[in-house]
C-alpha cells in the first residue's frame, strides 16, 4: 500500500482557515485520495475524497497537486468541532477498500 | 448514510478468556470491516467480512484469535478469544455501501483485559 506522510499535529484559532498537509509520493495512478477525521472518543467519519482534480464539499475542500504527490486538506473556518485526528488515506475504490490508516494529524483548536 | 451500533460499548475481562462483540448495521451492505485501535494509536485492518464467505485476514490476524461470523447483511460479530492484556484496545465495525466511496464507522468497544 502507498505511504502518506502527515505532521503529528497541529494548532489553529477557531474561525480561522486551517490548511491540512499530507505527502504521499509514492501515490499510483488509481489511487484515490481519502480524508477521514476521528473526533475524540468516537470511531472515524468520511471528510472528503478526491482522484486528481480540486474537491469541495460541505465539510471541506481538497487540494491535490498537479503531479499528484500531495494534497491538502482545507477547513474554510474552524470551529471547535473541528479538533480531531485527520487522516490522509490512499486507497483504490475498487472492490472493498481497506484504508490503511497512517498516525495522523491531531488538530488543535484554539477558542 | 449508515447507522452503525456495536455492543458492548466497553467491557472488562479477564485474562483467557473470550469476549463477542457485536455490530448491528440499519441497511444491507455487503462489505463490513473490522478494526482494532490499540491506545494511543492508529486503526489497523484485522479483516474484511464477507457474508456468505470466510472473513479474509490481514497480515498478522489470524482466525483462531478473531473468529468473526457474518450471518446476514446487516449483522457481523468479532470474538477476541483467549485474550490477554495486549488485546486491550478499541474494536470498531465499519460498512461500505455499494457504490459509495466512504466507510462507515460504528462507535467503537472499548476493552479492557486485567
Amino acid at each position: 500500500d502507498a505511504k502518506t506522510t502527515q505532521p503529528n499535529s497541529m494548532e489553529s484559532n477557531e474561525e480561522e482557515p486551517v490548511h491540512l498537509p499530507c505527502n504521499h509520493s509514492t501515490i499510483s495512478g488509481t489511487d484515490y485520495i481519502h480524508w477521514y477525521r476521528q473526533l475524540p472518543s468516537q470511531g472515524p467519519e468520511y471528510v472528503i475524497h478526491g482522484l486528481t482534480s480540486n474537491v469541495n464539499n460541505r465539510m471541506a475542500s481538497l487540494a491535490i497537486a498537479e503531479d499528484r504527490k500531495s494534497s491538502t486538506l482545507i477547513l474554510h473556518r474552524a470551529t471547535l468541532r473541528d479538533a480531531a485526528v485527520y487522516y490522509c488515506i490512499l486507497s483504490v475504490l475498487m472492490g472493498a477498500q481497506k484504508l490503511v490508516f497512517g498516525q495522523g494529524t491531531r488538530l488543535t483548536i484554539n477558542p | 448514510s449508515a447507522v452503525i451500533s456495536q455492543k458492548p460499548s466497553r467491557d472488562i475481562c479477564q485474562r483467557g478468556t473470550s469476549l463477542t462483540i457485536q455490530c448491528q448495521v440499519d441497511s444491507q451492505v455487503t462489505m463490513m470491516f473490522w478494526y482494532r485501535q490499540q491506545p494511543g494509536q492508529s486503526l489497523t485492518l484485522i479483516a474484511t467480512a464477507n457474508q456468505g464467505s470466510e472473513a479474509t485476514y490481514e497480515s498478522g490476524f489470524v482466525i483462531d484469535k478473531f473468529p468473526i461470523s457474518r450471518p446476514n447483511l446487516t449483522f457481523s460479530t468479532l470474538t477476541v478469544s483467549n485474550m490477554s492484556p495486549e488485546d486491550s484496545s478499541i474494536y470498531l465495525c465499519s460498512v461500505e455501501l455499494a457504490g459509495a466511496y466512504e466507510q462507515y464507522f460504528g462507535p467503537g468497544t472499548r476493552l479492557t483485559v486485567t
